[in-house]
């Protein structure tokens, strides 16, 4: 089936550092990525989205400078957490489309974020 | 008010009962609508979709209402491994864009 990797797993980092998460789509291209940030207990936020060759589009409250994001091939996305702060942790989830499968989005393992 | 609520539970149940969640949705144009399972501290996975005319996969079955904008999940026959959180996602007027309900945490006991 369709397959999104997502590295690293997991990454503790300290305040002011800034910190880089992929996304690839393995088996299909994706033109259309999402990322997703979710807090103990608490739904996935969609962050935005990330689109191939152009500008990614960012949900209100989310700040497009402090979270860079690149898509600069079907098949791989990137969330830059610049200047990473402590109420930055969180799990932050890609997403992509995979048309075989219908209307349904497979998800990237997801990233744990720290910062110390 | 939220585009996609849920009841976050959690539901106890014992093995072998029978166990539904709704979710409701504010968007009226809605068109696509999921159920994903969330185990902790990993990613969703897709449960299944939820179709006009309600669906059945084994012992999972949902139905979606749009005169009330509510969608259901419901488990027959719990096991322990149906353990999760039960997260309802449904899209926004752009197609791409989908909403997740906060889940619904569902405990299955021996």
């Amino acid at each position: 089936g369709a397959v999104v990797s997502q590295h690293p797993s997991w990454v503790i980092c300290k305040s002011g550092t800034s910190v880089k998460i992929e996304c690839r789509s393995l088996d299909f291209q994706a033109t259309t990525m999402f990322w997703y940030r979710q807090f103990p207990k608490q739904s996935l936020m969609l962050m935005a989205t990330s689109n191939e060759g152009s500008k990614a589009t960012y949900e209100q409250g989310v700040e497009k400078d402090k979270f860079l994001i690149n898509h600069a091939s079907l098949t791989l996305s990137t969330l830059t957490v610049t200047s990473a702060h402590p109420e930055d942790s969180s799990f932050y989830i890609c997403s992509a489309r995979a048309d075989r499968l219908g209307y349904g989005y497979t998800f990237g393992s997801g990233t744990r974020l720290t910062v110390v | 008010r939220k585009e996609v609520e849920q009841d976050p539970g959690p539901f106890n149940v014992p093995e072998g009962a029978t166990v539904a969640f709704n979710c409701t949705y504010s968007n009226s144009a809605s068109q696509s609508f999921f159920w994903y399972r969330q185990d902790c501290r990993k990613e969703p996975k897709l449960l299944m979709s939820v179709y006009s005319s309600g669906n059945e996969d084994g012992r999972f079955t949902a139905q979606l209402n749009r005169a009330s904008q509510y969608i259901s999940l419901l488990i027959r026959d719990s096991k322990l491994s149906d353990s999760a959180t039960y997260l309802c996602v449904v899209n926004a007027n752009n197609f791409n864009k989908f909403y997740f309900g906060s889940g619904t945490k569902l405990n299955v006991k021996p």
